[in-house]
């Protein structure tokens, strides 16, 4: 089954350390997206890529980074940076083009301890 | 500044009446809209969308309604079930600037048995 796979489903970092989010999709999926989501709130964009080996800010983009080397992966760095990083955070993958909008995976939740 | 609005944070409904949500936009170039549903902990889910072309579109017990002069969709749901409620977010999209989606704030709905 193609799906969008997110891990790990909860994170725990200490205050000053950077961690990685996974995001692998197996739906040749061109775009992949992250977004980060707070209590009450909307889904706010982090980092977007459209194609491999290229990607754009998102509007909230400080303290984060992406990489983006193979189409199926997009992993999300938070880095020390990041003043305020407990949240909840989707990747969602879309083919770019058609009426298909986008998938979604199931979330990492982030609590700095 | 919002180019897609949910002006309701939150919509409380009795099971078996119907739940009407609201969704405002800006931009006259979005042509392709979205509503999502999403339960706590877990990523969005693929509802219902709509094309300019249409001013209505049905799925079961959910229908989506475009005023485009209004620049307004809404998503009705009719019965409600308890199991509706959820986080419902629009998105929308200008399809000929690519396939990017802009998302409202997403609107809490609550259906009491």
């Amino acid at each position: 089954d193609g799906g969008i796979t997110q891990s790990p489903k909860y994170l725990f970092r200490k205050e000053g350390q950077n961690v990685t989010l996974s995001c692998e999709q197996n739906l040749n999926h061109d775009a992949m997206y992250w977004y980060r989501q707070d209590p009450g709130q909307g889904l706010r964009l982090i980092y977007y890529s459209q194609i491999v080996n290229d990607f754009q800010k998102g509007d909230i983009a400080e303290g984060y980074s992406v990489s983006r080397e193979k189409k199926e992966s997009f992993p999300l760095t938070v880095t020390s940076a990041q003043k305020n990083p407990t949240a909840f955070y989707l990747c969602a993958s879309s083919s770019g083009t058609g009426d298909y909008g986008y998938t979604f995976g199931s979330g990492t939740r982030l609590t700095v301890v | 500044d919002q180019q897609v609005k949910q002006n309701s944070p939150s919509l409380s409904v009795q099971e078996g009446r119907i739940s009407i949500l609201n969704c405002d936009y800006t931009n006259s170039m979005f042509d392709y809209f979205l509503w999502y549903k999403k339960y706590p902990a877990e990523g969005p889910t693929f509802l219902i969308s709509i094309s300019s072309i249409k001013d209505k579109n049905e799925d079961g017990r959910f229908t989506v309604f475009l005023n485009k002069s209004a620049k307004h969709l809404s998503l009705h749901i009719v019965p409600s079930q308890p199991g509706d409620s959820a986080v419902y977010f629009c998105a929308a999209s200008d399809r000929n600037a690519g396939n990017m989606l802009t998302f409202g704030g997403g609107t809490r709905l609550m259906v009491k048995p």
